[in-house]
């Protein structure tokens, strides 16, 4: 399909364990985002991407995560050492504009850390 | 700090009848709005954005910026508009938003 594409859709995860998301956003989108969204809560910026340039990765809850866009289309988050806490579905959102507002999301990896 | 609420997290009307979702919002700079919606299985997606001062689907939101609120209204509800909603405030740069926690709307036929 035309979408924003994640990968897997669902994970768990043992405690400690290293995971990585990926994200197949829309051909030629220049800007991906990642979100972390807890159960009964919005989604919670992470990192941004223009291209392969990763600009703002304020989000990012510990230097665990990891996120990385080498060739501006494909992106992958990687959490090391998983804690309970990393429980949460993870978005990936894209957008053709240098505007967050604008993206076309993924339908998200629910990851379970046990 | 900036900050978005939707104080309900359950709404739940009859078919028909008019639908208020509220969201405040707290933020000291020139505010810029949406809202998002989530419908069963599929992905977030942005419904309406308050400069626009578009009505899509028969919901519109008004921000009030004395009040710091931007709830979305329909009249009329429709089975069809069952769905997560969510309130999003743009800060800063042109990529960063703020989230509310979400209301989720059950209409009953």
């Amino acid at each position: 399909g035309a979408g924003v594409s994640q990968s897997p859709r669902y994970k768990v995860a043992k405690r400690g364990q290293d995971v990585a998301l990926r994200c197949d956003p829309i051909s030629g989108h220049v800007s991906l985002f990642w979100y972390q969204q807890a159960l009964g809560q919005g989604p919670e910026f992470l990192t941004y991407f223009q291209n392969e340039a990763q600009l703002d990765k304020s989000g990012l809850p510990s230097d665990r995560f990891f996120a990385e866009r080498p060739e501006g289309s494909v992106s992958t988050l990687k959490i090391q050492r998983t804690q309970q806490e990393d429980s949460a579905v993870y978005l990936c959102a894209s957008s053709p504009f240098r505007v967050g507002t604008e993206a076309f999301f993924g339908q998200g990896t629910r990851l379970t850390v046990v | 700090a900036q900050r978005v609420t939707q104080p309900e997290k359950l709404l739940s009307v009859f078919k028909g009848a008019p639908v208020e979702l509220k969201c405040n919002y707290s933020y000291s700079g020139s505010p810029e709005l949406f809202w998002y919606v989530q419908y069963s299985r599929q992905r977030l997606q942005l419904l309406l954005r308050h400069i626009s001062r578009e009505s899509i689907k028969g919901f519109t939101a008004d921000l009030n910026k004395g009040e710091t609120s931007f709830h979305l209204k329909k009249p009329f509800a429709q089975e069809e508009d069952s769905a997560m909603y969510y309130c999003a405030l743009k800060y800063g740069s042109n990529y960063q938003l703020i989230w509310g926690a979400g209301t989720k709307l059950i209409i009953k036929p």
